[in-house]
């Protein structure tokens, strides 16, 4: 059984650009969060999705945008890239409001 | 609003040792906590979780954890230090609908031979 995986696993892209990080949760979750962990930081929320909705969010702005697809299946799109925005995003699925979250490995993005 | 509180950025311990990891919530309600460890290069384990039914909370891996509510602190402990404990360990609180994580900044544990 395949737990949480995420794609790319590294990824260097230049200021201004855009970018798509994927992830594929644990067989039976229906439920994928994202979080931005930045080098020496514990992860911070960025949004979660249930249902193919953008359930609760964090304090991110609005380049920051997602998607569910109904397989269960998300992508995190970050646009107009800051230097800042490098970090190692990871995703995270539960089933449901189980309060249980299963990490991926996490995509490490390079803003140069 | 809900927050936790690592205490100490860097532990070192000697193989062997007792491990002690410290975390303060921070919770206008009864809180579900959770301490995750993180691997180089790897995302994050649940190493256990305390859900009101017994303070004192045992984990994978040997690790235990004490819900104490009188000094709002959930610490980490082992009572033996090994090798393969040399991790990034973080503290984590849920918020009430389980929709949002709270992690802290994390504890570096370093296990010296």
């Amino acid at each position: 059984d395949a737990g949480v995986t995420q794609s790319p696993t590294h990824l260097i892209k230049t200021r201004g650009q855009q970018v798509t990080l994927r992830c594929s949760p644990k067989s039976g979750h229906d439920t994928v969060s994202w979080y931005q962990q930045a080098l020496g930081q514990g992860p911070q929320f960025i949004f979660q999705y249930y249902e193919e909705e953008e359930r609760q969010r964090g304090n991110f702005p609005d380049r920051f945008s997602g998607h569910q697809f109904p397989n269960y299946s998300s992508e995190l799109n970050v646009n107009a890239l800051l230097l800042g925005d490098s970090a190692l995003y990871l995703c995270a699925s539960s089933l449901a409001d189980s309060g249980k979250l299963f990490f991926g490995s996490g995509t490490q993005l390079s803003v140069l | 609003a809900q927050s936790v509180t690592q205490l100490g950025s860097h532990v070192s311990v000697s193989e062997g040792a007792l491990v002690l990891l410290r975390c303060n919530y921070s919770s206008s309600v009864p809180p579900y906590l959770f301490w995750y460890v993180q691997y180089p290069n790897q995302g994050l384990q649940l190493l256990l979780k305390y859900t009101s039914a017994a303070t004192l909370v045992k984990g994978i891996n040997g690790f235990e954890a004490e819900f104490k509510k009188s000094e709002t602190s959930f610490h980490l402990t082992k009572p033996s230090a090994h090798m393969s404990d040399a991790a990034e360990y973080f503290c984590a609180v849920i918020t009430n609908t389980g929709n949002q994580f709270y992690f802290g900044t994390g504890t570096s544990l370093t296990v010296i031979p």
